[in-house]
């Protein structure tokens, strides 16, 4: 079965930087897009990146794009995001999520999610 | 920029059936996928695509489409359907996915 474990979440400073990792199994890692979604507490998810099965294609929403990045490993079955300059509101939790080939395919599995606390 | 609107809140009797909303202009391109999500835990694809269940969905759920709104249907709602719905598609002006603000679903 698909099982998707997130990892690299902590309490960081504003301004500082975190890399989340996301190791995928049950699945064909190299054949499927692959998401990261956040949700900040009691608010509801929010999509962040996006990158092609091959990495090939790399889509960031408005939030955070020029600080975070989206990357991945499929001879490691691993999803990365580097996050730099991070502010108090990024803090949530960060999923990961499996996608279709392309960005239109919706997130089908999503992981447990690793929380992110950015707070001086 | 694009957005997504659902109720904040519906409630059902038990047995009863419910429609959820969502409406966006990236509906009249897109199609939604519905997420269900209870405390603590990830969201779950409920609804993808035209009508599609994922495996292990119970057939209570379906969705439907017209214009710039989608629908989330449960018919014959249980207690254990209650819990947060948001609504997702593609952005039709951008590279982007959306979510709704979500709906949340009491149980009566």
């Amino acid at each position: 079965q698909v099982q998707l474990v997130e990892s690299g979440g902590g309490v960081v400073q504003p301004g500082g930087s975190l890399r989340l990792s996301c190791a995928a199994s049950g699945f064909t890692f190299s054949s499927y897009g692959m998401h990261w979604v956040r949700q900040a507490p009691g608010k509801g998810p929010e999509w962040v990146a996006f990158i092609r099965y091959d990495g090939s294609n790399k889509y960031y929403a408005d939030s955070v794009k020029g600080r975070f990045t989206i990357s991945r490993d499929n001879s490691k079955n691993t999803l990365y995001l580097q996050m730099n300059s991070l502010r108090p509101e990024d803090t949530a939790v960060y999923y990961c999520a499996k996608g279709g080939m392309t960005l239109t395919g919706p997130p089908d599995y999503w992981g447990q999610g690793t929380l992110v606390a950015v707070s001086s | 920029s694009s957005e997504l609107t659902q109720d904040p809140a519906v409630s059902v009797a038990l047995g009863q059936t419910v429609k959820i909303t969502c409406q966006g202009d990236s509906l009249r391109s897109y199609y939604a996928s519905w997420y269900q999500q209870k405390p603590g835990q990830a969201p779950v694809l409920v609804i993808y695509g035209k009508n599609n269940r994922p495996s292990g969905i119970p057939d209570r759920f379906s969705g439907s489409s017209s214009g710039n709104t989608a629908s989330l249907t449960i018919t014959g709602a249980q207690a254990e359907d209650e819990a947060d719905y948001y609504c997702n598609s593609r952005d039709s002006s951008s590279n982007h996915l959306l979510f709704g603000g979500g709906t949340k679903l009491t149980v009566l």
